[in-house]
């Protein structure tokens, strides 16, 4: 156990409605990330972040926000949710360093309906 | 897109047999790793590899970091029921990006 909890684990929301996503860490990590993960796709790094108000910009980041006002807290918000944001949804942390992993949570199940 | 192409898409193989899997890139990592991924859970780390040419064992898994740092592999020797799921590769680029493939899944015959 990482020390990793994701809220909600399950969501079904409309389109258009704002959604947020919560990680929580327990560990003190620095780097904290946001992945979806699609069939075929593999896991897409959404946004991250490393360090408190630092955040940088994935892959798939259109439609997404994040912020990161203190270190336990990691949040992803769809800004208006469209069903291609249905998705897994899994929140990612990782000590800074060289010989460092990361480390995953129980994903969040989101669909948009 | 995705940096990273893992092969094979999927597997089906006999139970007992040894498994090979890999992932090429064309950027350099400065780490690879594999994880594992359950139905319904997210991605357990398997192997963590550091150095170029590092070659690293868990039990009867077995990975390899390229010498060009731009691809890894993952053996499984004497495959069984419960190595069934989905097998990710991921590399670590400069500015501390994790990057993943698009993942291996892995069934095995009984």
């Amino acid at each position: 156990d990482a020390g990793i909890t994701q809220s909600p684990r399950h969501k079904v929301t409309e389109t258009g409605t704002p959604v947020t996503l919560r990680c929580h860490q327990t560990e003190n990590h620095r780097y904290m990330y946001w992945y979806r993960q699609d069939p075929g796709h593999g896991l897409r790094l959404i946004h991250y972040s490393y360090g408190v108000k630092d955040t940088d910009k994935g892959e798939v980041s259109d439609g997404y926000s994040v912020s990161r006002s203190k270190t336990e807290d990691f949040l992803l918000t769809l800004e208006s949710a469209t069903s291609s944001q249905t998705s897994v949804y899994f929140c990612a942390i990782r000590m800074t360093g060289e010989g460092t992993e990361a480390f995953f949570g129980q994903g969040t199940r989101l669909t948009v309906v | 897109g995705q940096q990273l192409n893992q092969s094979p898409q999927s597997m089906f193989i006999q139970e007992g047999e040894d498994v090979s899997m890999n992932c090429t890139s064309s950027s350099i990592f400065n780490t690879w790793l594999w994880y594992k991924q359950d139905p319904g859970e997210g991605p357990v780390l398997l192997i963590a590899l550091y150095k170029a040419g590092e070659l690293t064992s868990n039990g009867r898994l077995t990975a390899q970091f390229g010498t060009t740092r731009k691809d890894s592999f993952l053996n499984i020797s004497a495959s069984i029921p419960s190595d069934v799921g989905i097998y990710f590769c991921a590399g670590q680029l400069f500015g501390n990006k994790l990057v993943f493939g698009a993942g291996t899944i892995l069934r095995v015959k009984s």
